[in-house]
């Protein structure tokens, strides 16, 4: 079965620094992956998602992503991160449907002023 | 918004009784999914639908039941509740079955279980 692991529960960053969240999946076929923003008290948003049109993927807020099929990857990346983007992040796979979706456990991110 | 909402937002309720949440989406999507979020585990699937009354188990739908008599509307039932379903419950809607779609959620049942 397919799965999803995010490498670090708590990620810290200043802001107007590199935003890295890392995600690495499982998967027997060819998977679409997606990353998912919950900001506190809310639902999960969708940032961005991967269905093999392009490696890179770029998503809302400034924040993008690269599927590495060699690396088995899909880290989230912003350049300079915003007060805003404090939030959890949640990586998903899915293979054929949606009811095949598989989420990683989450990385809350803090921005430091 | 996406027209999907939930209610009742936060609830409190004692061991062994029955609950009932709904989610309501104004979207006439299909695909209604119904997820409980913990932390450490993220979001696991606990019932969904594909249509009205064709429902389905997920991978953690021990205790709970799920009825779809109207395209909107999707509920989920605890029947006696535990403190183990202590949990965020969160209500997802799709317009198709596709992998590569996602999921519009909304915001999110908080279940206390005394």
């Amino acid at each position: 079965a397919q799965s999803v692991t995010q490498l670090g529960s708590h990620v810290s960053v200043s802001e107007g620094a590199l935003v890295l969240l890392r995600c690495n999946y499982s998967s027997s076929v060819p998977p679409y992956l997606f990353w998912y923003v919950q900001y506190p008290n809310q639902g999960l948003q969708l940032l961005l998602k991967y269905t093999s049109a392009a490696t890179l993927v770029k998503g809302i807020n400034g924040f993008e992503a690269e599927f590495k099929k060699s690396e088995t990857s899909f880290h989230l990346t912003k350049p300079s991160a915003h007060m805003s983007d404090a939030a959890e992040y949640f990586c998903a796979v899915s293979l054929f449907n949606n009811n095949d979706m598989r989420f990683g456990a989450g990385t809350r991110l803090t921005v430091k002023p | 918004d996406a027209g999907i909402t939930q209610s009742p937002r936060h609830k409190v309720t004692e061991t062994g009784t029955p609950v009932t949440l709904r989610c309501h989406q104004t979207e006439n999507h299909r695909y209604m999914y119904w997820y409980r979020q913990d932390p450490g585990h993220g979001l696991r699937l606990i019932h969904y639908s594909y249509g009205v009354k064709d429902t389905d188990k997920g991978e953690v739908s021990d205790g709970y039941s799920v009825s779809r008599s109207k395209t909107e509307d999707f509920l989920l039932t605890l029947e006696s509740a535990t403190s183990s379903q202590t949990s965020v419950y969160f209500c997802a809607i799709s317009g198709t079955e596709l992998g590569d779609y996602g999921y519009t959620f909304g915001s999110g049942t908080r279940l206390t279980v005394v």
